[in-house]
């Protein structure tokens, strides 16, 4: 398939429990995107990566999140010691430079 | 905390009606985007206004971006149940790749 596709579709962990959470963007596009959308709300900026680098992380709630974009293309974006508040949907896009954004259909993360 | 206002929340009308959704924010963008959003999918863009003052008709919609370039509307003519979705308006600022999202109308059409 030509999207982003991002797995697993759904995890569910128990609370204090690490999670990963993968994104395999467009293939060339070097703008990669995490967002996180809670319950009733629009998505929330979490990270942004230009290349292997992380361009601005300002979102990241915590030092308990954590993304990686090694070689440019897939990423991952890590959490430790889960939170019940941590449950979202969590969502990956990516793009051209700056270009448009497109979506993957989100990873539902549910902390027990 | 959203830092674009969407009104209103929700929106149930019947097929063939008319609605508009709002999007209001304090803040300057240098370009606003329109998304719609399914269950169990990422939200796609439907549009980007650019110009204060901007108008831009997508089929049976409408968008427009408020002259100070800090609001903007979506005006959807004669609803059709695949209309049926999540709005969502995002702001851009020059020089950002993130986007600030509102929270959203969830627009629902009977047949």
């Amino acid at each position: 398939g030509a999207g982003v596709s991002q797995t697993p579709s759904n995890k569910v962990t128990e609370k204090g429990k690490y999670v990963e959470l993968r994104c395999d963007p467009i293939s060339g596009h070097t703008a990669l995107y995490w967002y996180r959308q809670s319950l009733g709300q629009g998505p929330e900026f979490l990270i942004y990566f230009q290349g292997t680098g992380a361009a601005d992380d300002s979102g990241l709630p915590n030092d308990r999140f954590f993304a990686v974009r090694p070689e440019g293309s897939v990423s991952t974006l890590k959490i430790q010691r889960t939170e019940r508040g941590d449950s979202a949907v969590y969502l990956c896009a990516s793009s051209s430079y700056t270009d448009t954004q497109y979506f993957g259909p989100g990873t539902r993360l549910t902390v027990l | 905390t959203q830092l674009l206002e969407q009104s209103p929340q929700f929106l149930s009308i019947q097929e063939g009606e008319n609605l508009t959704v709002y999007c209001n924010s304090s803040s300057v963008f240098s370009s606003l985007q329109w998304y719609r959003q399914e269950p169990g999918e990422g939200p796609v863009l439907l549009v980007t206004v650019v110009t204060g003052g901007e108008v831009k008709k997508l089929k049976r919609l409408t968008f427009q971006f408020g002259d100070a370039r800090k609001d903007s509307s979506l005006h959807i003519t004669a609803a059709q149940p695949g209309d049926t979705g999540l709005y969502l308006c995002a702001g851009v600022s020059l020089g950002w790749g993130k986007l600030q999202f509102g929270a959203g109308t969830q627009v629902v059409v009977t047949p």
